[in-house]
């Protein structure tokens, strides 16, 4: 099976622009997460999706959004970017759950720099 | 608010020593344990998992985890590191929501 594939990989943006980003589950996997990775902050959790519909949200404000798609390809959307944001965007694909504990299997990540 | 913290933000071992990175977590009731580590250049990956059952757990590579509920810790351990297995070490925190915590991580550099 293909792993979990993101893009794109690398992206720069200057403050106040707004990003999209994109990822595709391994198949048969209805369940995504999204996290944001800084050096020192771990992973800190954004979103999950399943079957179109977000059942948990992290602290972050209201500039970051997400969607999921039909296929479970899911996207996260950043507008008003500032200085912070710049991290390594990582989304995670799990098998369908509804006690929502299973492993996750990560994609490579996507590496956003905010001038 | 739950959390989870990783005691070692960095440790530097040399080859053939014991490894264990701490993990506690703050949440008074079941929960679901894992340990990912991240290789340089590489996705993030599952090490192991605790779900119910044996409190001692076994992963890949000959590392393994165990629970102590009384202790809120899921310690991971190695008898005898090699140098592949410097990397990235998350300890992480799943309480039935679809929700996992990860902690700030454990950078560990094993010198040849």
């Amino acid at each position: 099976k293909a792993g979990v594939t993101q893009t794109p990989r690398y992206l720069i943006k200057t403050r106040g622009q707004q990003v999209t980003l994109s990822c595709s589950p391994i198949s048969g996997h209805r369940s995504v997460s999204w996290y944001q990775q800084t050096p020192g902050q771990g992973l800190q959790f954004l979103f999950e999706y399943f079957s179109e519909t977000q059942r948990n949200k992290g602290n972050f404000p209201g500039r970051f959004s997400g969607r999921q798609f039909s296929n479970s390809r899911s996207e996260m959307n950043v507008s008003t970017l500032e200085l912070g944001d710049s991290a390594l965007y990582l989304c995670a694909s799990s098998p369908t759950s509804q006690r929502g504990y299973n492993e996750q299997f990560f994609g490579p990540g996507t590496r956003l720099t905010v001038l | 608010a739950q959390s989870v913290s990783q005691h070692n933000h960095h440790v530097i071992l040399s080859e053939a020593a014991s490894l264990e990175l701490g993990c506690n977590y703050s949440y008074g009731g079941t929960v679901n344990l894992f340990w990912y580590v991240q290789y340089p250049g590489q996705h993030l990956q599952l090490l192991l998992k605790y779900f119910s059952g044996d409190p001692l757990v076994k992963g890949i590579k000959g590392f393994e985890a165990e629970f102590i509920k009384s202790k809120f810790s899921f310690n991971l351990r190695k008898p005898s590191v090699q140098w592949s297995d410097t990397a990235e070490y998350f300890c992480a925190v799943n309480t039935g929501g679809f929700k996992t915590i990860f902690g700030a991580g454990t950078r560990l550099f094993v010198k040849a």
